[in-house]
């Protein structure tokens, strides 16, 4: 089963607004990371959070995790035609060293 | 540096036939791993590594193989091709420590069985 499960499964905005996606997970982590994919390319990495760190700021990014929610947020400020894409959440679990994504949210950003 | 590359691009294969993904990478990096992506499903992780030597299962690991003789190869055996095994795959390498860091994705093979 998935570690990680995004919401929506799909946005549509206006580029210049803000755009929100969320990921929930289940069991303790060590680090929850944030991917981008291009239709039919591979993912590219957008921002990592350690379990011990609660926001972070990458450029347009924003992301915060909360442990005791097991959840975390992506914020894209002023989005941008190019920012569409599908964006992954990834959890390595704290035990063993496996990495789960979650099943994605679909953005697109209209012009 | 090349990053992390993937050959082939594309695969067709006949139900029963084996074949076998290739993966490289020339950073250096300790955590390489293989994820196969499916419509609506994300992806999956199927085997990983952490060092030349060291193999470990992953969520959905049956009918795949793998090995790690190296430090920059990380191949992918499929022993005998089911369409069930349609998908397209990714492989990943991240430095390691104890716990990974970002993981660098190649472009992917995309596979069809028929």
């Amino acid at each position: 089963s998935q570690q990680g499960e995004e919401d929506p499964q799909a946005l549509s905005i206006q580029e210049g607004e803000n755009a929100t996606m969320n990921c929930s997970y289940k069991t303790s982590i060590n680090n929850l990371q944030w991917y981008r994919q291009n239709s039919g390319r591979g993912l590219v990495h957008l921002i990592l959070i350690r379990s011990n760190e609660r926001e972070k700021h990458s450029g347009r990014l924003r992301v915060t995790l909360d442990t005791s929610k097991k959840s975390s947020s992506l914020l894209i400020t002023a989005s941008r035609a190019a920012d569409t894409a599908s964006y992954f959440c990834a959890t390595e679990r704290r035990t063993g060293n496996q990495f789960y994504f979650g099943t994605g949210t679909s953005l697109t950003v209209i012009p | 540096n090349a990053g992390v590359t993937q050959t082939p691009k594309f695969q067709v294969l006949k139900t029963g036939q084996s074949m076998t993904l290739q993966c490289a990478q020339d950073m250096n990096h300790e955590y390489m791993s293989w994820y196969r992506q499916d419509p609506g499903m994300g992806l999956r992780l199927i085997h990983y590594s952490v060092g030349a030597g060291i193999t470990d299962q992953g969520e959905v690991p049956n009918g795949y193989n793998v090995s790690r003789s190296t430090t920059e190869d990380f191949p992918l055996r499929l022993l005998s091709a089911a369409p069930s095994q349609t998908s397209v795959y990714f492989c990943a390498s991240s430095s390691w420590a104890g716990t990974t860091d970002t993981q660098y994705f190649g472009p992917g093979t995309r596979l069809t069985v028929l």
